[in-house]
């Protein structure tokens, strides 16, 4: 199986700044990587779509880019909405293994 | 607009047995493979099932293998798993979500809100 690593496993950000989320796959998965955004008590969002490709509606202040095995989701200008958790996924090869989560909290 | 929704989830006792169902609508079904995801009570997400969307491929987490089955009725928009010999570790929120495209590995877009599984004596 594929493992994905993120990091950090938690961040804090204050509304205005710009972060970024890595995800690290065990082996190399071309751009088959997805990020989604959940929040409590709620369905999981998808944000991103090969590695690098914005689901419709999402904002353009989101952006991942990558290839290979390492990854990374930026936010920029972070808005109050954005404070959640976020997860990457491998849709390379089953099993499709998520990462363990990033929890965005506010500063 | 695309709607997923989950129905069936309850109380089991281990060993038991449970089929979850989503419905789906907004879209072709058949032009999109589906899958079931879960989320344990404060952890993260496992990909536990897919299917393509003719019916003809599936696939399942070694934690499910063989006493999971998923399935799809095309003539109702709907994709079921069939939950046997359930364990308490099976308990979690189960989400339904949707490929971009009916074969594999073309990405989630959709999702359900959810149906919460609790394995428990």
């Amino acid at each position: 199986d594929i493992q994905m690593t993120q990091s950090p496993s938690s961040l804090s950000a204050s509304v205005g700044d710009t972060v970024t989320i890595t995800c690290r796959a065990s082996q190399g998965i071309s751009n088959y990587l997805a990020w989604f955004q959940q929040k409590p008590g709620k369905a999981p969002k998808s944000l991103i779509f090969a590695a690098a490709t914005l689901q419709n509606g999402v904002p353009s202040r989101f952006g991942g880019s990558g290839s290979g095995t390492d990854f990374t989701l930026t936010i920029f200008n972070l808005q109050p909405e954005d404070f959640a958790t976020y997860y990457c996924q491998q849709y390379y090869s089953s099993p499709y293994t998520f990462g363990q989560g990033t929890n965005l909290e506010i500063k | 607009e695309v709607q997923l929704l989950e129905s069936g989830g309850g109380l089991v006792q281990p060993g038991g047995y449970l089929r979850l169902s989503c419905a789906a609508s907004g879209f072709t079904f058949t032009s999109s493979a589906m899958n079931w995801v879960r989320q344990a009570p404060g952890k993260g997400l496992e990909w536990v099932s897919s299917i393509s969307g003719s019916g003809g491929s599936s696939n399942y987490a070694d934690s499910v293998k063989g006493r999971f089955t998923i399935s799809r009725d095309n003539s109702k928009n709907t994709v079921y798993l069939q939950m046997d010999s359930l364990r308490a570790e099976d308990t979690a929120t189960y989400y339904c979500a949707k490929e971009r495209g009916a074969n594999f590995r073309t990405a989630f877009d959709d999702w359900g809100p959810g149906a919460l599984v609790t394995v428990s004596s």
